[in-house]
């Protein structure tokens, strides 16, 4: 079993929609979680980072984590095609990132 | 955001020469620097993590002496891939780890090699 689950997608809505976008984790010792967004052949840029548990918003995003269950989310608001990208959530407790798969997110005009 | 870079951000070499990239965070301090691999839609694959003026750690399977990195200050930390192969064409991407009390880590926009 992987570390961190998360599904690969490709995840299409139209513009406007509300995303959803999720990871499971089996490491009990995660304190630090992290959604990244990567467009093709560029380097992840960080969204939203969050230490423990709760719930974080900026702009149109809002990230989740429920550690009692062992699952993070990143919801997108207000979808829009720029928003088309991989989106890789990442954690760690004391030593380096772990990295879920990244999600294919394609939101269509 | 905290800002990184790296250089260049593509390269084409033949094979048996050996590349350098480099990869600086501009903005901030970096405790930490790490080195990545990506292959097509694949995820990130550690190489190796490195601290200012110690050796690099690498991970599993990574040849650290074809993968060389040199951590020399808090803001550059380079990755020099000797005798490269074809084999070793890949999308490079470092990253740089703030410290403090917003502990992260902010990539580079990556580096793509391509050995003939």
């Amino acid at each position: 079993q992987k570390e961190v689950e998360q599904d690969p997608g490709p995840l299409s809505v139209p513009e406007g929609a509300i995303v959803s976008l999720n990871c499971t984790y089996s490491n009990s010792a995660f304190q630090y979680f992290m959604w990244y967004r990567q467009y093709s052949r560029k380097g992840p840029e960080l969204l939203m980072y969050t230490y423990s548990s709760g719930n974080k918003e900026d702009g149109r995003f809002t990230a989740q984590v429920d550690k009692s269950s062992k699952y993070i989310s990143l919801f997108i608001r207000d979808s829009q095609p720029s928003d088309s990208a991989t989106y890789l959530c990442a954690m760690r407790g004391f030593q380096k990132l772990v990295f879920g798969t990244g999600t294919r997110l394609l939101v269509s005009p | 955001g905290a800002v990184v870079s790296q250089h260049p951000s593509w390269v084409i070499c033949k094979s048996g020469t050996s590349v350098k990239i480099e990869c600086r965070s501009l903005d901030f301090q970096a405790t930490t620097m790490f080195w990545y691999r990506q292959f097509p839609k694949q995820s990130l694959m550690l190489m190796a993590t490195s601290n200012e003026g110690s050796k690099a750690t690498y991970e599993q399977g990574v040849e650290k002496d074809k993968f060389l990195i040199n951590h020399a200050s808090l803001t550059l930390s380079t990755l020099t891939v000797t005798s490269a192969h074809p084999e070793d064409s890949s999308f490079y991407i470092c990253s740089a780890r703030s410290g403090g009390l917003a502990d992260t880590q902010y990539f580079g926009p990556g580096t793509r090699l391509t050995v003939l």
